[in-house]
């Protein structure tokens, strides 16, 4: 069974671009999650859908969006880029809603800002 | 609220002998606890995770944690070091989303786990 898939795994954007990370989790799986890894802030939730809905979300400011689609591929979208979102975005997929279930971690997309 | 606690950035430890990854939590609620691993540039593996049933817990490649709630810790162990076991280590803790909050899951800072030949 192929693993968690995420597109692009690398890209470069300047202040003020918006980009969009896309991710397809494991076949059969309905919940995809998101994380922010830095070296300063480490490892944070953004976000967790399920069933094309939005079902629990972090502490993270209203430029950092994203959605389900009904074949529960997921896209993340962050607007008005600044430099502190330079991350690796990782996203996870599981059988079951709830963050609390076994995740399976993609290798995530490495984001520079410019 | 919850928080967790990696007590070590970095552990060295040499091949064949133990490892000892320390790891305590807060949580208002009964929390889930995780340890993932992660090696350079890939993402997360999952070792193993308490839910409220057995406190000693197995996980994959011979590791293991024991959920102690006086203590509030969820230390990971290993009896012998490989050299393969080098990478970032992760605790995390959890509780069930009460529909409310954003808990979601909350990360350790890592430690970083060094495998001496």
């Amino acid at each position: 069974k192929a693993g968690v898939t995420q597109t692009p795994r690398y890209l470069i954007k300047t202040r003020g671009q918006q980009v969009t990370l896309s991710c397809s989790p494991i076949s059969g799986h309905r919940s995809v999650s998101w994380y922010q890894q830095t070296p300063g802030q480490g490892l944070q939730f953004l976000f967790e859908y399920f069933s094309e809905t939005q079902r629990n979300k972090g502490n993270f400011p209203g430029r950092f969006s994203g959605r389900q689609f009904s074949n529960s591929r997921s896209e993340m979208n962050v607007s008005t880029l600044e430099l502190g979102d330079s991350a690796l975005y990782l996203c996870a997929s599981s059988l079951r809603a709830g963050v609390y279930n076994e995740q399976f971690f993609g290798p995530g997309t490495r984001l520079t800002v410019l | 609220a919850q928080s967790v606690t990696q007590l070590d950035s970095h552990v060295s430890v040499s091949e064949g002998t133990p490892v000892l990854l320390r790891c305590n939590y807060s949580s208002s609620y009964s929390p889930s606890l995780f340890w993932y691993v992660q090696h350079p540039n890939k993402g997360l593996q999952l070792l193993l995770k308490y839910t409220s049933a057995a406190t000693l817990v197995k996980g994959i490649n011979g590791f293991e944690a024991e959920f102690k709630k006086s203590e509030t810790s969820f230390h990971l162990t290993k009896p012998s070091a490989h050299m393969s076991d080098a990478a970032e280590y992760f605790c995390v803790v959890s509780v069930p989303y009460s529909g409310g909050g954003a808990d979601g899951l909350t990360f350790g800072k890592g430690t970083h786990l060094i495998i001496q030949p």
